[in-house]
């Protein structure tokens, strides 16, 4: 079946230091890879996404790219922000398995000033 | 402006009570999912519904239960059969584009702590 596997946290940084949260997947077909962000006592919000190999989705300073041949969607950022402390899920949609999301653990970030 | 409302956002609730968390949407999404979120640990599929009067079981729908009378409307019963409650409940919905992708909006939440 498929799953998402991210680093376990917490992470915790200084303010502009650049951040890597790695992520890698097991999927039966050519999945959907996403980034969702949750920020203490909220729901999910979709941070940024990529639908083919290659591609690399980016907002808010971050970025990932879809690395099919090492099947990774490491999330990265040049310099955070105290306002970047969440939670960070990584996440894959297949449509061999009906487009069903399928999470990874979750990896906090606490950035200190 | 569109979204999704969860209801209440905190529950606390006896043993061996049933409660119901409501999740309202409009933004006209035909795809509508409950999740259950532990700390430290990613989301789990609950319930999910395609379209209305239609839903299936997810991963963990044991001790749970859903209705989905309104395509804006999918409420999540948590009945004492569920063993351990206590956790975090996100409604999400999908776009139309989701379809594809698999994109989710989800509401903010409903912490049930059962006491």
């Amino acid at each position: 079946g498929n799953s998402v596997t991210q680093m376990e946290g917490p992470v915790t940084l200084s303010e502009e230091a650049f951040l890597t949260i790695n992520c890698t997947y097991t999927a039966t077909g050519y999945p959907s890879l996403f980034w969702y962000v949750q920020y203490p006592g909220e729901g999910l919000q979709l941070l940024l996404k990529a639908t083919k190999a290659d591609d690399k989705g980016s907002n808010k300073g971050f970025e990932a790219t879809y690395r099919k041949e090492t099947t990774s969607f490491h999330l990265e950022k040049g310099s955070v922000q105290v306002s970047d402390s969440a939670v960070y899920f990584c996440a894959l949609s297949d449509q061999d398995a009906g487009n069903m999301l399928t999470f990874g653990g979750g990896t906090r970030l606490m950035v200190k000033p | 402006d569109g979204g999704i409302t969860q209801s209440p956002k905190y529950l606390f609730r006896k043993e061996g009570q049933n409660v119901t968390l409501s999740c309202e949407q409009n933004l006209n999404h035909d795809a509508m999912y409950w999740y259950r979120q532990d700390p430290g640990q990613g989301l789990r599929l609950i319930y999910y519904s395609q379209i209305v009067n239609d839903f299936q079981k997810g991963d963990i729908a044991e001790g749970y239960s859903v209705s989905r009378e309104k395509k804006e409307s999918f409420p999540l019963t948590v009945t004492s059969a569920q063993k351990n409650p206590t956790a975090f409940y996100l409604c999400a919905s999908r776009p139309p584009g989701g379809r594809r992708t698999g994109e989710l909006f989800f509401g903010e939440g409903s912490r049930l702590t059962v006491l």
